[in-house]
């Protein structure tokens, strides 16, 4: 099993191009998240999803969008990048009524 | 608002020195505390929830308790594979939303 997996590991973008970043699972886990960690900032919630074509807002979703179309994979879009936006990504997983929550290897963006 | 606190942001421990972690926050209707260790590079790793004031989990070297204001990370005897980043997060609802703390991050010298 490989857990959660995040695509790509790096990027760099330039100002005001669009990428999606992918997380998938392969533990059938319900919940999923996006989170973004900065340097003195700490994990923040961005979107997170409870099911499969659900989607809901987080603590900082201005400038993202998400969808899960699948149970396994979570899709998270920038359309366009801005610096501010430059980060390390990670997703994570969460069983229904569980209390581990699961996080990918992260990705790291860097836009200029 | 939600807010949790981590101190210190440093910690400088030499093996076999004990020593506690501290995470206070303000969550109203709190539903879970939370802690995950971190390594550079890697994405965080679920160690410990509680629940009530009063409640205590450990596992090997590390201990978490919590009371109605703060919860703490107690660590006996460290060795250096204990350092890392420690990461408080709290949650107030039943999806599990966590608001994470800034992390404590932990330098345990041979």
């Amino acid at each position: 099993n490989a857990g959660v997996t995040q695509t790509p590991k790096f990027r760099v973008l330039k100002t005001g191009q669009s990428m999606t970043l992918l997380c998938a699972q392969d533990m059938n886990h319900e919940y999923m998240y996006w989170y973004r960690q900065d340097p003195g900032m700490g994990l923040r919630l961005i979107h997170y999803s409870v099911g499969e074509g659900t989607t809901a807002k987080g603590e900082v979703p201005d400038g993202y969008n998400v969808s899960r179309l699948k149970k396994q994979n979570f899709l998270l879009g920038l359309e366009s990048a801005a610096p501010s936006q430059t980060s390390v990504y990670f997703c994570a997983t969460l069983m229904g009524g569980g209390n581990e929550q699961f996080f990918g290897p992260g990705t790291r963006l860097t836009v200029l | 608002e939600d807010q949790v606190t981590q101190s210190p942001e440093a910690l400088r421990l030499q093996e076999g020195e004990s020593s506690s972690l501290n995470c206070s926050y303000t969550v109203s209707g709190l539903r879970g505390l939370f802690w995950y260790r971190q390594d550079p590079g890697k994405g965080p790793e679920f160690l410990f929830t509680l629940y009530s004031a009063g409640e205590e989990k450990e596992k090997e070297r590390l201990k978490a308790t919590l009371t109605k204001k703060e919860s703490f990370l107690h660590i006996t005897a460290p060795k250096p594979e204990d350092s890392a980043t420690y990461l408080c997060a709290a949650s107030d609802t039943g999806f599990q939303k966590l608001v994470f703390g800034t992390g404590t991050r932990l330098l345990v010298s041979p």
